[in-house]
């Protein structure tokens, strides 16, 4: 199975600032099957990014994917207090598809 | 909109068997596939399996084989999991999901979720 590894665990931001989000695989992703989602506490996951770059409907600009191979990133250049949350990354070019173990971001 | 609306929280005692919901709206609910993932308290999520609404196949993962068993109404628009013989490692929060993607059923993005259902093995 293909490990998915996040870094950093927390990240501790003020709003307005960047957000770099890693995601490694132990192995490559299969055409850059890569997607990345957002959770807050009582809610459902959300899609972000899916085929590594590709924004979901509905979300806004700021974030963005990338990567290839074996290490990819999201990228949210300007947090909004509403972006605080968990973002985990999935892997579905390979069976089985698998997570990422999450990335907190945090309000510093 | 497109929404997944799952059942209630449950508290189920070792070696009973739990059942949730997932009631789709929408969009045509025979026309993706439906997964399971869950998350246990401190762990990653995990795929536990799918089920095709068109024709009610399965696939699960080969950790769930023999104890979950995948349904669907589609005269509701609503996909079951059950889960049997329950032990403390099943304490989770379980997630449908509607599938996208290329290639085999078993592997794609998912959105949307459902909100989760959290499910208590406890003595």
């Amino acid at each position: 199975d293909i490990v998915l590894t996040q870094s950093p665990v927390t990240l501790s931001l003020s709003a307005g600032e960047r957000a770099t989000l890693s995601c490694r695989a132990s192995q490559s992703v299969q055409s850059n099957f890569l997607a990345w989602y957002q959770e807050k506490p009582g809610q459902a996951p959300r899609l972000l990014i899916y085929g590594a770059a590709s924004r979901a409907t509905g979300i806004p600009e700021r974030f963005s994917g990338s990567g290839s191979g074996t290490d990819f990133t999201l990228t949210i250049t300007r947090l909004e207090p509403e972006d605080f949350a968990v973002y985990y990354c999935q892997q579905y070019g390979n069976s089985p598809l698998t997570f990422g173990q999450g990335s907190k971001v945090e309000i510093k | 909109q497109v929404q997944l609306v799952q059942s209630g929280a449950e508290v189920k005692k070792p070696g009973a068997s739990v059942k949730v919901s997932c009631k789709a709206s929408g969009y045509t609910f025979t026309t993706y596939f439906m997964h399971w993932v869950r998350q246990a308290p401190g762990q990653r999520l995990e795929w536990v399996g799918l089920i095709n609404p068109y024709d009610g196949s399965t696939t699960y993962a080969q950790k769930f084989q023999g104890r979950v068993i995948m349904t669907r109404d589609t005269s509701t628009g609503t996909a079951y999991m059950e889960l049997n013989s329950l032990t403390s490692e099943d304490t989770a929060v379980y997630y449908c999901a509607r599938r996208f993607g290329p290639g085999p059923a078993t592997l794609g993005w998912f959105d949307p979720w459902g909100q989760g259902t959290r499910v208590t093995v406890s003595s």
